[in-house]
């Protein structure tokens, strides 16, 4: 079965201070993983997709990084309106639908 | 900015009210989706639609009734629905249906069962 773990539940950090989400993952064969920013009450938000272990994509402050266990957000020097919940999912072959960590709910604090 | 766009941002009916949930999108995508989510908890699938055809039904109950007009447009119709249905309710899209695809999400329907 497919499954996302997504660690801390929830990080508070003073703003300025770097820090790191992780995502591990089990999937039969991945097809790609995906990062959203969902702020309360609102949608989730596309942040990025990443294919295969080595990728690497940037965003202002956000990098994510993929190994073929695990994709990391590392979150350089944030202010207080990256506060929000971080969504990891993932995409196994096949026509099976996206599958969902729990998020990691991060508040930065100035 | 999201591209797909809900209507109405917020919901309030009754158990024996009919009403409808309504998506629109102009991405040129094949693929629409609708999520359910409840707080604190990750979306989860109800239906997709590909090509304006129903390709996948979560097991969701009849009361809750899609459907695709054309490939911009996605509805949702709700009829005697229960309080446990209250929650954030989602459309999506993608290019097409299948892996690989990133989904794009609007900012969602909040509905109330009272």
């Amino acid at each position: 079965e497919d499954q996302v773990t997504q660690s801390p539940e929830a990080l508070r950090l003073q703003e300025g201070e770097s820090s790191s989400l992780n995502c591990s993952y089990t999937v039969s064969g991945l097809r790609g993983l995906f990062w959203y920013r969902q702020d309360p009450g609102k949608g989730p938000e596309f942040l990025f997709t990443l294919y295969s272990a080595g990728e690497e994509k940037e965003k202002e402050r956000l990098k994510a990084t993929l190994t073929k266990k695990e994709s990391f957000l590392h979150i350089t020097a944030p202010k207080p309106e990256d506060s929000a919940t971080y969504l990891c999912a993932v995409q196994a072959a096949g026509n099976t639908p996206l599958v969902f960590g729990k998020g990691t709910r991060l508040s930065v604090i100035a | 900015d999201t591209e797909v766009t809900q209507t109405p941002k917020h919901l309030v009916m009754g158990m024996t009210n009919k009403k409808s949930l309504k998506c629109e999108q102009h991405m040129g995508h094949r693929a629409m989706y609708w999520y359910k989510q409840k707080a604190k908890k990750p979306p989860e699938l109800m239906f997709v639609y590909s090509y304006e055809k129903l390709s996948i039904n979560e097991s969701v109950p009849s009361r809750f009734s899609p459907e695709c007009p054309n490939s911009s447009l996605l509805n949702l119709h709700l009829h005697a629905l229960q309080p446990e249905d209250s929650a954030l309710y989602l459309c999506a899209s993608s290019q097409v249906e299948g892996p690989g695809n990133t989904i794009y999400f609007g900012e969602g329907s909040w509905l109330t069962v009272v």
